[in-house]
């Protein structure tokens, strides 16, 4: 019964591939979000939704583009992988615009 | 813009010990959150602050909303070996772009 699940919880790919990854959530919010935690365990927001518009988009490469089709998903397509992408992407969401956030386990992404 | 140092960045400690950590900012937060993150999870919230002076607590879990708006603390009594994990206070950006702002995270490790 997992509230915010992301797959896959692994991606290991080579430099120049595109990808993607989904989220889901079941606890009915109306807001998600996706962040990027770095080897330093930094975490940075990079975009939300809110009922399936767009309300933050931080400084990220357009490489990245967010869909939500509907507001209990938001995917992460990721075009051109750079070595500098290799992080763990998390999947948040939240009743409101901003907090609290459930957190999904994350995707661990390798640029090889 | 706002941001959020959090110290110490690492802690080492023995099971059974009480642990400190703070969160300090050179700009005003509206309230404070504290999130734990275990390794290979998502963070996953523990306490929410919403007023200056506020004093909570999540079983051995105290948290204290600073009355300068500008700090928080957390602490944990009589630590135990599941309390390991990477602590995070966060805070929304008053100004600007609603996001959620992290600070860089305290590592707490307990020799049993």
């Amino acid at each position: 019964d997992t509230a915010v699940s992301q797959t896959p919880k692994y991606l290991v790919t080579q430099m120049g591939n595109d990808k993607s990854i989904k989220c889901e959530q079941n606890l009915g919010h109306d807001t998600m979000y996706w962040y990027k935690q770095d080897s330093k365990k930094f975490l940075k927001i990079m975009f939300s939704y809110n009922n399936k518009e767009l309300i933050i988009n931080e400084t990220v490469p357009n490489r990245f583009s967010p869909k939500s089709p509907d507001k209990a998903h938001l995917n992460l397509h990721i075009n051109s992988l750079e070595l500098g992408d290799s992080a763990v992407y998390f999947c948040a969401s939240s009743p409101g615009r901003i907090e609290p956030q459930h957190f999904g386990d994350g995707t661990r992404l390798s640029i090889l | 813009g706002q941001q959020l140092n959090q110290s110490p960045q690492s802690m080492f400690i023995q099971e059974g010990e009480d642990v400190s950590m703070n969160c300090t900012s050179s700009s005003i937060f509206n309230t404070w959150l504290w999130y734990k993150q275990d390794p290979g999870e998502g963070p996953v919230l523990l306490i929410a602050l919403y007023k200056a002076g506020e004093l909570t607590s999540n079983g051995r879990l105290t948290a204290q909303f600073g009355i300068t708006r500008k700090d928080s603390f957390l602490n944990i009594s009589a630590s135990i070996p599941s309390d390991v994990g990477i602590y995070f206070c966060a805070g929304p950006r008053i100004q600007g772009a609603q996001k959620l702002v992290f600070g860089q995270g305290t590592r707490l490790t307990i020799n049993p």
